[in-house]
């Protein structure tokens, strides 16, 4: 079945330090991947998405790119701030398909 | 423009009990989904409502259901509650999009404890 792994929380880093959190998935068909972020006591949001392989989606300074060779699409971000500190989630959907199915979600927290 | 918004907020239940959550989709939009997000883990998709019809279900029991009302707003109802059951539940509303996927903008949930 459709599936996303995520690499092992938590995450703990500086301000202004490099982040890099892995995502792996498996599908059946051809996914649309994205990153939610969830931050204390609020509802998931969208953080950034890509369509089709190759694609970089990005958004707030943080950057993801559709690997399709290596079925991944990590999260990086070139120097993250102490309001970065949330749970992150990747995710996918299958074209055709309205469920999104997510990774087990890393936490990241940076220290000022 | 209002989010998505649920309620309650928190609710507590006991074993064997049932219990109705509430939802109602971003302004304008037509389509309601229900996720389950057990401690620790990533949402889990329960079911899918459009045009008041579930559309798809995820791999959970009967004892979870669903309804949509024609004002596109939701429930989501579990029966014979289980200590399992306890979980934050995620709504999410977005346009129905067939074969399309739409963005699905989330509310903040509900947070069910059963004792």
């Amino acid at each position: 079945g459709d599936s996303v792994t995520q690499m092992e929380g938590p995450v703990t880093l500086s301000e202004e330090a490099f982040l890099t959190i892995n995502c792996t998935y498996t599908a059946t068909g051809y996914p649309s991947l994205f990153w939610y972020v969830q931050y204390p006591g609020e509802g998931l949001q969208l953080l950034l998405k890509a369509t089709k392989a190759d694609d970089k989606g990005s958004n707030k300074g943080f950057e993801a790119t559709y690997r399709k060779e290596t079925t991944s699409f990590h999260l990086e971000k070139g120097s993250v701030q102490v309001s970065d500190s949330a749970v992150y989630f990747c995710a996918l959907i299958i074209q055709g398909a309205q469920k999104l199915v997510f990774g087990q979600g890393t936490r990241l927290t940076i220290n000022p | 423009d209002a989010g998505v918004t649920q309620s309650p907020t928190h609710l507590i239940k006991t074993r064997g009990q049932q219990v109705t959550l509430r939802c109602s989709p971003k302004s304008g939009h037509d389509t309601v989904s229900w996720y389950q997000q057990a401690l620790g883990q990533g949402p889990q998709f329960i079911f899918q409502y459009y045009e008041e019809e579930e559309r798809q279900r995820g791999n959970f029991p009967d004892r979870f259901s669903g309804h949509q009302f024609p004002n596109y707003s939701s429930e989501l109802n579990v029966n014979a509650l289980l200590l399992g059951d306890s979980a934050l539940y995620l709504c999410a509303s977005s346009l129905w999009g067939g074969e399309i996927h739409y963005e699905q903008y989330f509310g903040p949930g509900t947070r069910l404890t059963v004792t």
